[in-house]
């Protein structure tokens, strides 16, 4: 059964600061792999999609690798704003469905 | 807004009563997916539809849950008996047809609470 964990659970930064989001899941048979923002009581907006055969994907300030083989993927949001504030929740695609891990909550202060 | 939809945003009922959740694709998306957030966990896949084809289901899905397709447009979960433990953001995403996984767009969620 694929888990997915996210570290660290929750995280606060001051803005401008560069920072990091992991995700570790246990079967690396994946045919891709998605990062999603979720504001409080909403639902999920897709930020990234990584294909199984990519190593990364970039979008504005945005840039996501995949290594399939150690199970890892990696968000890194350059020059954090206040509204990047948000749970950020990593998702691998197995046979036919998402598992997504709990996420990451993060609050980037002014 | 051509995004997928969900009706209603919110719906409270007494425990025992039935609920059913509406959920509008992106009109040329064929797969349909059905998920379940509690609180401070992620999404929890519930069940899958190709066109009007039901093709998974969850073992979090029980007897008391149902889900439909029938024209392979919209799709309907209905949940009878409701209790207490069924309190959670049911969220309803689509993607578009062919091989392989495709992304995944998500809609904004109908919020359950049982009392």
């Amino acid at each position: 059964k694929q888990e997915v964990t996210q570290i660290p659970a929750a995280l606060s930064v001051p803005e401008g600061e560069n920072l990091v989001l992991n995700c570790s899941f246990t079967d690396s048979a994946i045919y891709n792999l998605q990062w999603f923002r979720q504001d409080p009581g909403k639902g999920l907006t897709s930020l990234l999609l990584i294909q199984s055969s990519q190593r990364e994907q970039t979008s504005g300030r945005l840039n996501a690798s995949l290594d399939k083989s150690s199970g890892r993927s990696t968000l890194y949001i350059a020059a954090s704003q206040p509204g990047d504030s948000a749970t950020y929740l990593c998702a691998v695609f197995g046979y036919s469905t998402l598992t997504f891990g709990k996420g990451t909550m993060l609050l980037v202060s002014p | 807004d051509t995004g997928v939809s969900q009706d209603p945003r919110h719906k409270i009922t007494k425990r025992g009563q039935n609920v059913t959740f509406r959920c509008d694709p992106i009109s040329e998306h064929n797969r349909l997916y059905w998920y379940r957030q509690t609180l401070g966990q992620g999404p929890e896949f519930l069940t899958y539809f190709q066109n009007e084809a039901q093709l998974e289901k969850s073992r979090l899905l029980s007897d008391r849950f149902s889900a439909e397709r029938p024209k392979g447009s919209f799709s309907t979960l209905e949940i009878q008996r409701t209790e207490q433990g069924d309190s959670a953001m049911y969220l309803c995403a689509s993607s578009l047809p062919g091989q392989g996984a495709r992304e995944q767009y998500f809609g904004p969620g109908t919020r359950l609470t049982v009392t």
